[in-house]
């Protein structure tokens, strides 16, 4: 099993531009995570998806947006981007939250650096 | 709501020296409680957590923690610290009772000494 992969791993971008970001796992995870992770600030919360066709917001949604077609992948889209968009791009996924079960964790990506001039 | 306070955002110690990384957390529920590393240009990794078992978790690579709900803490420790060790430690915060929502730590940078 290939676990989380991210698409692409690098990439630089010119204020305005627009990009899409790719993840997939192949753990068959109901759950998956968009987080940007800058320095001192740890991992953030973008957004989320709770199953195939549904996403909702994280922590600092403004800028981005998210789509989930296929419960596989999990596609963050930067409009416009600004420099202030500059980060590390973690995807994860997990099982389904199912209260009284053991705790899930989180399986991670290995990441996309995206800089925007 | 919850959040997670690393004190430190960098710590050095010497090969073969106790590592210890301090997390402490706040959360209106009984929390479930993670440590991940990250090593040099790679995703986070599960070193270990608690999920309301025993409060002495042991996790891979001979690390440990110990969730003291008097203190609302979560320290991370090994008594010998390799080379190998050296990364960026996260410490996070779940609610028991509401899902999947992890709130991190802002990390905690180990460095090892030769």
């Amino acid at each position: 099993n290939a676990g989380v992969t991210q698409t692409p791993k690098f990439r630089v971008l010119k204020t305005g531009q627009s990009m899409t970001l790719l993840c997939a796992q192949d753990m068959n995870h109901e759950y998956m995570y968009w987080y940007r992770q800058d320095p001192g600030m740890g991992l953030r919360l973008i957004h989320y998806s709770v199953g195939e066709g549904t996403t909702a917001k994280g922590e600092v949604p403004d800028g981005y947006n998210v789509s989930r077609l296929k419960k596989q992948n999990f596609l963050l889209g930067l409009e416009s981007a600004a420099p202030s968009q500059t980060s590390v791009y973690f995807c994860a996924s997990s099982i389904r939250w199912d209260q009284g079960t053991v705790s899930y964790e989180q399986y991670f990506g290995p990441g996309t650096r995206l800089t925007v001039t | 709501a919850q959040s997670v306070t690393q004190l430190g955002s960098h710590v050095s110690v010497s090969e073969g020296a106790l590592v210890l990384l301090r997390c402490n957390y706040s959360s209106s529920v009984p929390p479930y409680l993670f440590w991940y590393v990250q090593y040099p240009n790679q995703g986070l990794q599960l070193l270990l957590k608690y999920t309301s078992a025993a409060t002495l978790v042991k996790g891979i690579n001979g690390f440990e923690a110990e969730f003291k709900k008097s203190e609302t803490s979560f320290h991370l420790t090994k008594p010998s610290a390799h080379m190998s060790d050296a990364a960026e430690y996260f410490c996070a915060v779940s609610p028991n009772n509401a899902g999947n929502m992890l709130t991190f730590g802002g990390g905690t940078r180990l460095m090892v000494k030769p």
